[in-house]
């Protein structure tokens, strides 16, 4: 059974911290990585897709890096801000079109 | 542009009834997934649909089914309807079919069976 983890759970952190949360995945078999945002009463919503090994990714102060071969990817968010408080859900394909999600990481920024 | 669009945006049923939920794609995105979302866990894939064709399948039993329709809108049926099939719906829509293109949600169906 493929599983997905992620960690921590739930983080608090203040205002202008930066912070980076851990997605786990099989590391056989591997064909992409999608980083989502959540926000409460929101769509989700796509921030990367992932598919090479070393690859990293930035959209302004949140960038994503992966390493296929031993199955993890990072999130960072630099310079937090409480418009980033969401749940961060990523999400793992073996390219057999289906998506296996984690449980999220649940990300409060205090002001 | 309008976003993924989904309808109802709440629906309540009886044990045993049958639902359909429906799913409107980005224009031109030809591939539609659904997912099944319980609190405290990520969602959780159903189908996906490609050109009317079902692509993938998840975990499910065989009361769930879907269609996608010529103009890649979608349909998701759940007959026999448990208190477990009570869950957000979202379906999710991308360009193609290929794992490795952005999928866009939709705000979700609420299903509460009772």
């Amino acid at each position: 059974i493929l599983n997905v983890e992620q960690s921590p759970q739930s983080l608090h952190v203040q205002e202008g911290d930066s912070t980076n949360f851990t997605c786990s995945f099989p590391s056989s078999n591997f064909y992409a990585l999608h980083w989502y945002r959540w926000e409460t009463a929101k769509s989700p919503e796509a921030l990367f897709v992932m598919t090479l090994n070393g690859d990293e990714k930035k959209k302004g102060r949140i960038s994503a890096t992966l390493n296929t071969k031993e199955g993890y990817s990072y999130l960072y968010i630099k310079g937090s801000q409480p418009e980033d408080s969401a749940t961060y859900l990523c999400a793992f394909t073996s390219g057999t079109y289906k998506y296996i999600f984690g449980t999220g990481t649940r990300l409060k920024v205090l002001a | 542009d309008a976003g993924v669009t989904q309808s109802p945006t709440h629906l309540i049923k009886t044990r045993g009834q049958h639902v359909t939920l429906r799913c409107s794609p980005i224009s031109g995105h030809k591939s539609v997934s659904w997912y099944q979302q319980v609190l405290g866990q990520g969602p959780q894939f159903i189908f996906q649909y490609y050109e009317k064709e079902e692509r993938g399948r998840g975990n499910f039993p065989d009361r769930f089914s879907a269609r996608q329709f010529p103009n890649y809108s979608s349909e998701l049926n759940v007959n026999a309807l448990l208190l477990g099939d009570s869950a957000l719906y979202l379906c999710a829509s991308s360009l193609l079919g290929d794992d490795t293109y952005e999928q866009y949600f939709g705000p979700g169906t609420r299903l509460t069976v009772t």
